[in-house]
């Protein structure tokens, strides 16, 4: 059973275009919901996250987007950058011991 | 150290052999968490320690697979066995606890390959 899905397994865009990055879960417990970013090699870094309280975060280029109605969320990444390519993992934390619950990934290649 | 420092970084190994993978979280932090990944897959969840107890262990595939953190600082993941399914990369993560943006920190992981 899978609580966390990111449906497409790669995104390509041009560079100085938006990248959206979308995420559905199906467990309405899940309090925050964070997206990490994965270069080879490397562990996941935090990007961005939101409380399931609230239905718009931005940091910078970054800006987070939570539907609750819909269980669904989306990364925006504008402008793209050729930095900007990696792997995202879209995540939830629910429940008492904070884990997260992972989905599968999506990686983005931003053509320059 | 100013992160989360994994040991070893690649480790492999023959079907049937013990390995154990070492994780030092950020000083201070309680909170300490091990997940799997493997290819094509986001993490998965393995056990959650709080302290030096291990506080939720419900991810642990099955009993070949066993953690500890005796002093709540430095946690050793330890799998009895190893089949060559056991391959993939181990991420330690640790926080401070109930962290405001729920963020993890995770380490670079270990490589697994059992051959």
């Amino acid at each position: 059973d899978q609580q966390v899905k990111q449906n497409s397994p790669s995104l390509s865009v041009q560079e100085g275009r938006i990248s959206i990055l979308n995420c559905d879960y199906t467990n309405s417990m899940f309090d925050y919901f964070l997206w990490y970013k994965k270069y080879p090699a490397e562990g996941p870094t935090f990007l961005i996250s939101i409380s399931s309280i609230k239905d718009k975060n931005e940091d910078g280029r970054f800006t987070v987007f939570l539907n609750k109605s819909a269980k669904h969320l989306s990364l925006h990444i504008v402008p793209s950058q050729p930095g900007d390519s990696a792997v995202y993992f879209c995540a939830a934390r629910g429940g008492s011991n904070y884990k997260l619950t992972f989905g599968k990934g999506t990686l983005l290649t931003v053509n320059p | 150290g100013a992160g989360v420092s994994q040991t070893p970084s690649n480790k492999v190994t023959e079907k049937g052999k013990y390995v154990e993978l070492r994780c030092d979280p950020i000083s201070g932090h309680t909170a300490l968490y091990w997940y799997r990944q493997s290819l094509g897959q986001g993490p998965e969840f393995l056990i959650y320690f709080q302290g030096t107890g291990a506080a939720d262990d419900s991810g642990l595939p099955n009993d070949r697979f066993f953690a500890v953190r005796p002093e709540g600082s430095v946690s050793t993941l330890k799998i009895q066995r190893t089949e060559r399914g056991d391959s993939a990369v181990y991420l330690c993560a640790s926080s401070g606890g109930l962290a405001a943006t729920g963020e993890l920190f995770f380490g670079e992981g270990s490589r697994l390959t059992v051959l």
